[in-house]
């Protein structure tokens, strides 16, 4: 069973160019996230969505952009990377229909240069 | 504002039994959930509680207080492969997840 899905697993990045970081998932679940991971900070979400459709800003929301065309695929983008936005990135789903606990994918280490 | 706070780090031996606390103040409180997440992975859950008291799930245990914002996670018999960070996380009244910056536990043999 794939789960949640991201790519790219790594990537180095120049400051001012774009990037999308790409979720998907196939359990169906209606509620996807993103979320950045700092050292000594905890996650901090970035955008969410709760349903296809439907997006909503998170904690930190800036300099970041997502959309929602469908249940599986939530991709994140970085219109313009700066320095600042080095960091790991978790894509999460939920179904609030069970018990609401959040599954991962195994994260995306981006470096802006 | 929304506060989690829990422990930076913590050492224990194997086969010892370890509580490591979490504290909150939020807006609300729809749950709390303890996640266990192991360096370089993602996050995987491993308690959920809502209602006051002491959930078990084999070595793992959490208890929640609500009137003292307050929680705790057990991990009885420890073993080397329990070396991981462990992520406590309240959901506000808005059922938004506010995040601790976790409790890296180390094991000694």
């Amino acid at each position: 069973t794939a789960g949640i899905t991201q790519a790219p697993t790594s990537q180095i990045l120049a400051a001012g160019r774009s990037m999308t970081l790409r979720c998907t998932q196939d359990m169906r679940h209606n509620a996807m996230y993103w979320y950045r991971q700092d050292l000594g900070l905890g996650l901090r979400l970035i955008h969410y969505s709760n349903t296809a459709g439907t997006t909503g800003k998170g904690e930190v929301p800036d300099g970041y952009s997502v959309s929602r065309a469908n249940t599986d695929d939530f991709p994140l983008t970085l219109a313009s990377a700066v320095p600042s936005q080095t960091s790991v990135y978790f894509c999460a789903s939920s179904d609030w229909d069970n018990t609401g606990e959040l599954f991962f994918g195994e994260g995306s280490r981006l470096t802006v240069l | 504002g929304q506060n989690i706070d829990q422990p930076t780090e913590m050492t224990a031996t194997e086969g010892a039994i370890v509580q490591i606390n979490c504290t909150y103040q939020t807006s609300g409180f729809n749950g709390l959930f303890w996640y266990q997440q192991h360096a370089g992975e993602a996050p995987t859950f491993l308690s959920y509680n809502v209602l006051d008291g002491l959930e078990e799930k084999g070595r793992f245990s959490s208890f929640l207080s609500r009137s003292k914002g307050y929680s705790y996670l057990l991990l009885k018999e420890l073993q080397m492969k329990d070396s991981a960070s462990y992520l406590c996380a309240v959901m506000d009244s808005n059922y938004q997840l506010i995040w601790g910056a976790g409790t890296k536990l180390i094991i000694k043999p």
